[in-house]
């Protein structure tokens, strides 16, 4: 069945430093969908990327979805201390799954050190 | 602005009770599902349901089992408890292929 691993499973990243998650599937997507989970909260959507090679940018967040539709990338410049939380990516294949049903990587955890 | 809404924040059973966790939405959403979350492994599927009555195994059913009597609600049913199934529930609701929105989650523990 559909896999999708993220990597890394935790980044320490210095305020200010830009770093990037990555997110890539067993299968090719249709669409891939990016959350957000700070401590103690629930998930919450980001941004959802649909077409190959897409590129979506929201303020320090850039998204990508690769050309192949099997992998993404969430790159975050100027790391704030309101960036912290486990940034999971989400992805379905409408081809084998016509409900919407999303697998979920096991998401990245950021500290970042001010 | 959507609200899902969880019966319980924190919730603590004995091994072999049957437990209850609710889940209400108030945004006339067809998709519902049930995940759990533990360290280290992510949200994982148990159950979803994308019309009343309707359900779907996830990639974690053993063990659950769900009803959805009305478009709303969507109670996740723990058959007889046990120790591993202490985890944090979240529930979430969504229209088909899109966002999910998730509730504040259960924090079960089974004793």
């Amino acid at each position: 069945g559909q896999q999708v691993m993220q990597i890394p499973q935790y980044q320490h990243v210095q305020e200010g430093e830009d770093f990037t998650t990555y997110c890539n599937s067993s299968t090719t997507l249709s669409n891939i969908q990016w959350y957000k989970q700070r401590p103690g909260g629930h998930p919450v959507f980001l941004i959802q990327l649909v077409k190959s090679g897409e590129v979506k940018k929201q303020k320090r967040l850039t998204f990508q979805f690769g050309e192949a539709k099997k992998n993404s990338s969430l790159h975050i410049t100027a790391t704030q201390t309101t960036d912290v939380g486990t940034y999971f990516c989400a992805g379905s294949d409408m081809t084998t799954d016509s409900w919407g049903k999303f697998q979920f990587g096991a998401g990245t955890q950021v500290v970042v050190t001010p | 602005d959507v609200k899902v809404t969880q019966s319980s924040r924190y919730l603590v059973k004995r091994t072999g009770e049957k437990v209850f966790l609710e889940c209400v939405q108030d945004m006339d959403h067809e998709n519902m599902f049930w995940y759990r979350q533990d360290p280290g492994l992510g949200l994982r599927l148990i159950y979803f349901s994308y019309d009343v009555k309707m359900k779907e195994k996830g990639d974690i059913p053993e063990g659950y089992s769900v009803s959805r009597e009305k478009k709303e609600r969507f109670s996740l049913i723990l058959e007889s408890a046990s120790t591993n199934q202490t985890s944090m529930y979240l529930c979430a609701s969504s229209r088909l292929n899109q966002p999910q929105h998730f509730g504040d989650g259960t924090r079960l523990s089974i004793l």
